[in-house]
C-alpha cells in the first residue's frame, strides 16, 4: 500500500535554530500534501496545505514565516520551523493523498516530535 | 466549516470487553476515516468509510452517511488496543481530513 515517510521522527534543539520537516511519499506522487500539529492529550489541528509548485495555504492564525512549507516536487513537502521558541513544541504530521481519485483515503506519516529547549 | 464531534472522550475498559465508539458530523462528507493514535504518536488507518460497514478483525465501523454518524465497534478488547482513536472527515476529495477530538480509550488487563 501507499506509504508516506516523515523525518526526522524526533529532533530537540535550541531556541532561535531552524528546525526542517521532510515529509515523503514513497510510492505515489501528491500533489498535495498536508501538515498538521498535534499538542499533547489534543486532536490534529491542519496548519497549511502544500500545493506541488505553488505557494501554501495556510490555515487561519499560522504563521507562515514561521512554519515555511516548500513542495518542490511531487513526492517531497517539506515544513521549515524557523527561529524555533518552547512553544513551537509540538507532534507535526504531515498526510498525503494520491492524486487520482476523489474518493481516496489519506496516508499519514510517522509524525516529528519537536521539542525546543 | 465541518463539525466533527466524538464521544466518549475517555474510555475504561476490562480486558475482553465491548465498546462503541460515535462520530457524529455536521454536514455530508466525501470520505470518512477511524484512525488509530499509538503511544509514539503514529496515526494507524483502520476504516476508510464514507458509508456502509467494514470489518477488520474484532473492530468493525459503520457509518450512515445519511444521518451524518459513524460508529467503531471494537469486540473483546485487549490492552493493546489502548490508545486514541480519531473520527475524521472531509468534504471533498481536494479538501484535508478534519478531525474530531478523538476518544482517549484505556484497556486494563
Amino acid at each position: 500500500g501507499a506509504v508516506v515517510s516523515q523525518h526526522p521522527s524526533r529532533v530537540i534543539c535550541k531556541s532561535g535554530t531552524s528546525v526542517k520537516i521532510e515529509c515523503r511519499s514513497l510510492d505515489f506522487q501528491a500533489t498535495t500534501m498536508f501538515w498538521y500539529r498535534q499538542f499533547p492529550k489534543k486532536s490534529l489541528m491542519l496548519m497549511a496545505t502544500s500545493n506541488e509548485g505553488s505557494k501554501a495555504t495556510y490555515e487561519q492564525g499560522v504563521e507562515k514565516d514561521k512554519f515555511l512549507i516548500n513542495h518542490a516536487s511531487l513526492t517531497l513537502s517539506t515544513l521549515t520551523v524557523t527561529s524555533a521558541h518552547p512553544e513551537d513544541s509540538s507532534f507535526y504530521i504531515c498526510s498525503a493523498r494520491r492524486p487520482t481519485g476523489a474518493n481516496e483515503k489519506l496516508f499519514f506519516g510517522s509524525g516529528t516530535q519537536l521539542s525546543v529547549l | 466549516g465541518i463539525q466533527v464531534e466524538q464521544s466518549p472522550p475517555d474510555l475504561i475498559l476490562q480486558e475482553g470487553a465491548n465498546s462503541t465508539l460515535r462520530c457524529n458530523f455536521s454536514d455530508s462528507v466525501n470520505n470518512l476515516q477511524w484512525f488509530h493514535q499509538n503511544p509514539w504518536g503514529q496515526l494507524i488507518n483502520l476504516f476508510y468509510i464514507p458509508s456502509g460497514t467494514k470489518q477488520n478483525g474484532r473492530l468493525s465501523a459503520t457509518t450512515v452517511a445519511t444521518e451524518r454518524y459513524s460508529l467503531l465497534y471494537i469486540s473483546s478488547s485487549q490492552t493493546t488496543d489502548s490508545g486514541v482513536y480519531f473520527c475524521a472527515v472531509d468534504v471533498s476529495g481536494n479538501t484535508p481530513l478534519v478531525f474530531g477530538k478523538g476518544t482517549r480509550l484505556s484497556v486494563i488487563a
